[in-house]
């Protein structure tokens, strides 16, 4: 996890929207990834952007800037459900290295 | 659609017990799998990489006699953990990719030894 960094803990509120960044390392990159995983489960796919821009997927949107190494996701009208980690990640040929993820917590 | 499924879900044994991990993607060929260890509240460290028939590639720092890979076939690999003690303790998780497939991951095993 250390080509990628992202907040360790990130609080919202219910109904609010919030945006977990992520920033990384340029060498090698294919493209960045967001995954969640909730307590005890495996991590599953929420989204990709190879190229920059923004990629929206019902509440949850991702970008990215590839001249910045930057990206984020931005989830809407957060529910008590999305408390969870959630990874950014990056394509390192055959391989996903991930972040150190973000814990969101929502309060209601 | 595509599921990798990932047995067993929870293993405890003592010290010392050798444990075996399945990893079969079910719907689609797995020409690469993936395995990943996780320890709570951290992120999924990339342990290897398999590709069908050829020897696994360890990531630096992972003991390759202490986890051994076999992925003998396009649907199935595994993770042996030999010898196992109590730091070997953690959350370990397969992925698959294959064809025109993105990377399924599994549902994880958590390994408790005692």
């Amino acid at each position: 996890g250390q080509s990628l960094e992202q907040p360790s803990e990130v609080t919202a509120v219910e109904g609010a929207i919030v945006q977990i960044n992520c920033t990384y390392q340029t060498s090698g990159f294919y493209g960045l990834s967001w995954y969640q995983q909730h307590d005890g489960g495996a991590p599953t796919f929420l989204s990709y952007n190879a190229l920059d821009g923004l990629e929206e997927t019902g509440r949850f949107s991702s970008f990215l800037s590839r001249s910045d190494s930057y990206g984020y996701l931005l989830l809407q009208e957060l529910q008590m459900k999305d408390s969870a980690s959630y990874f950014c990640a990056r394509g390192e040929g055959d391989k996903i290295i991930f972040g150190k993820g973000t814990r969101l917590h929502i309060l209601p | 659609g595509a599921v990798v499924s990932q047995h067993p879900s929870r293993v405890i044994c003592k010290s010392g017990t050798s444990v075996k991990i399945e990893c079969r993607s079910l719907d689609f060929q797995a020409t690469t799998m993936f395995w990943y260890r996780q320890f709570p509240k951290q992120s999924l460290m990339l342990m290897a990489t398999s590709n069908e028939g050829s020897k696994a590639t360890y990531e630096q720092g992972v003991e390759k006699d202490k986890f051994l890979i076999n992925h003998a076939s396009l649907t199935l690999s595994t993770l042996t953990v030999t010898s196992a003690h109590p730091e070997d303790s953690s959350f370990y998780i397969c992925s698959a990719r294959g064809g025109d497939q993105p990377q399924h991951f599994g549902d994880g095993t958590r390994l408790s030894i005692l």
